[in-house]
């Protein structure tokens, strides 16, 4: 049953601390996206990688925010230093292609930041 | 500005109640518009992609259709396990590597 693996599933941490979220996509998949998700905006792309390499993270900010993928099967997500407004969930996604498929989307990783 | 509306964003329907869910969007150049069932606590799932006005396409009790301007998905009788938030999002020829996503119809289906 192939799907994309994301940890950890909750994260409650102190504002100014570190958190990396970790996802596996789903093996073969060759784009993989980062997306958060809060009631009032919805979804919102963060980054987005084909082969590896990050093709967009313009949804992202960057004096806090990074996105690397070091191999094929895993995708981290960092925020440094976290703050309160970084509350939300977080979704990997994985395709075959691009934003013009289907995405994969992972269980994500609901983080509060007290 | 371009924009996914989806409406209602609450509804609420008895089981064998069909109805539809809106989506409505603003774009230049649509190439592709999906539809996403998200359950609680879990990543959004793939339900259709549509590419130009006048297509149609269905899976179990859904379907979903295309216009220029708006998107329907058609629910036939209703199940309870047909619960869940529905999203919208639309891939235009402005934003090579984004979906603009609406904020979803949350469907709860009594039986």
């Amino acid at each position: 049953d192939a799907r994309v693996t994301q940890t950890p599933r909750h994260k409650v941490t102190e504002m100014g601390q570190e958190v990396t979220m970790r996802c596996q996509p789903i093996l073969g998949h060759n784009t993989v996206f980062w997306y958060r998700q809060t009631m009032m905006q919805g979804l919102e792309l963060l980054a987005y990688f084909r082969n590896r390499a990050p093709l967009d993270d313009s949804g992202m900010p960057k004096d806090r925010f990074s996105a690397e993928m070091p191999d094929a099967t895993l995708a981290t997500l960092k925020i440094q230093p976290s703050e309160p407004r970084d509350s939300a969930v977080y979704f990997c996604a994985s395709g075959l292609r691009g934003v013009e498929t289907e995405a994969f989307f992972g269980q994500g990783t609901r983080l509060t930041v007290v | 500005e371009d924009q996914v509306t989806q409406s209602p964003e609450a509804l609420r329907l008895q089981e064998g109640e069909s109805s539809s869910l809106n989506c409505s969007y603003t774009v230049s150049g649509l190439r592709g518009l999906f539809w996403y069932r998200q359950d609680p606590g879990k990543g959004p799932e793939f339900l259709f992609t549509l590419y130009s006005a006048g297509e149609e396409k269905e899976k179990e009790r859904l379907k979903a259709t295309l216009t220029k301007k708006e998107s329907f998905l058609h629910i036939t009788a209703p199940k309870p396990e047909d619960s869940a938030t529905y999203l919208c999002a639309v891939h235009h020829a402005g934003n090579n590597r984004k979906l603009i996503w609406g904020l979803g119809t949350s469907l709860a289906v009594n039986p």
